[in-house]
């Protein structure tokens, strides 16, 4: 019940092209969704992130689309480029008691931007 | 500044050796956690210090030991080490334990021979 699925497991788009990863849960107890971008060699950077109670987010070309009934929220990046090529994970926050919170991350989509 | 910094970068060792990683902020974060990342996987918890207590010990080997000197320095310290133990080990912060906004870093890509 503490499984974020991720899909697709990878992605391939062109320049300018809307790249949309997929995630969904189960655990009605997430109240945080983060998206992080990771680059070859790097640690994972916080992109975007949406609570439950907004449907969508928007900061410059990501977008998140949250859809609370059907628990799934997923990402959009608009006019993509070669810069965005990168390891996208979701994750989701819930409170686990005695003052601690678990993050469940996703699999991981690995996206690649051709020119 | 709103870094993460890692030490080392990169960090080879053997089964008997013992070594420390270091990370360090200076964003006045009150939690820093200790990631660990295989190839191709999401990042696993190990542990979570929460105003330099540690509030979180997800069932790591006792060969790795987390250590926290002050609110803006972590350590993990390594012993005994397995070459399944091979990763990139990352360091976090955050204002505070509740997962939102954490800042990674780079981490340390560690082989066990």
């Amino acid at each position: 019940q503490q499984q974020v699925k991720q899909s697709p497991q990878s992605l391939i788009v062109q320049k300018g092209g809307i790249p949309i990863i997929n995630c969904a849960y189960e655990n009605t107890a997430f109240d945080y969704f983060p998206w992080y971008q990771q680059f070859p060699g790097k640690g994972p950077a916080l992109l975007i992130a949406i609570r439950p109670d907004v449907s969508e987010k928007k900061e410059g070309r990501f977008t998140i689309s949250f859809n609370k009934s059907a628990k799934q929220f997923s990402l959009h990046i608009m006019d993509s480029q070669p810069g965005d090529s990168a390891t996208y994970f979701c994750a989701a926050s819930s409170y686990s008691g005695a003052g601690s919170y678990q993050l469940t991350f996703g699999k991981g989509t690995k996206l690649s931007v051709i020119p | 500044d709103t870094e993460v910094t890692q030490t080392p970068k990169h960090l080879v060792m053997g089964m008997t050796n013992k070594k420390s990683l270091k990370c360090e902020q200076h964003m006045g974060h009150r939690a820093m956690y200790w990631y660990k990342q295989k190839a191709k996987k999401p990042p696993e918890l190990m542990f979570v210090y929460s105003y330099e207590k540690l509030s979180i010990n997800e069932s790591v080997p006792s060969r790795f030991s987390p250590e926290c000197p002050n609110s803006s320095l972590l350590n993990l310290h390594l012993h005994a080490l397995q070459p399944e133990d091979s990763a990139l080990y990352l360091c976090a912060s955050s204002w505070d334990s509740t997962n939102e906004k954490l800042f990674f870093g780079s981490g340390t890509q560690l082989s066990v021979l």
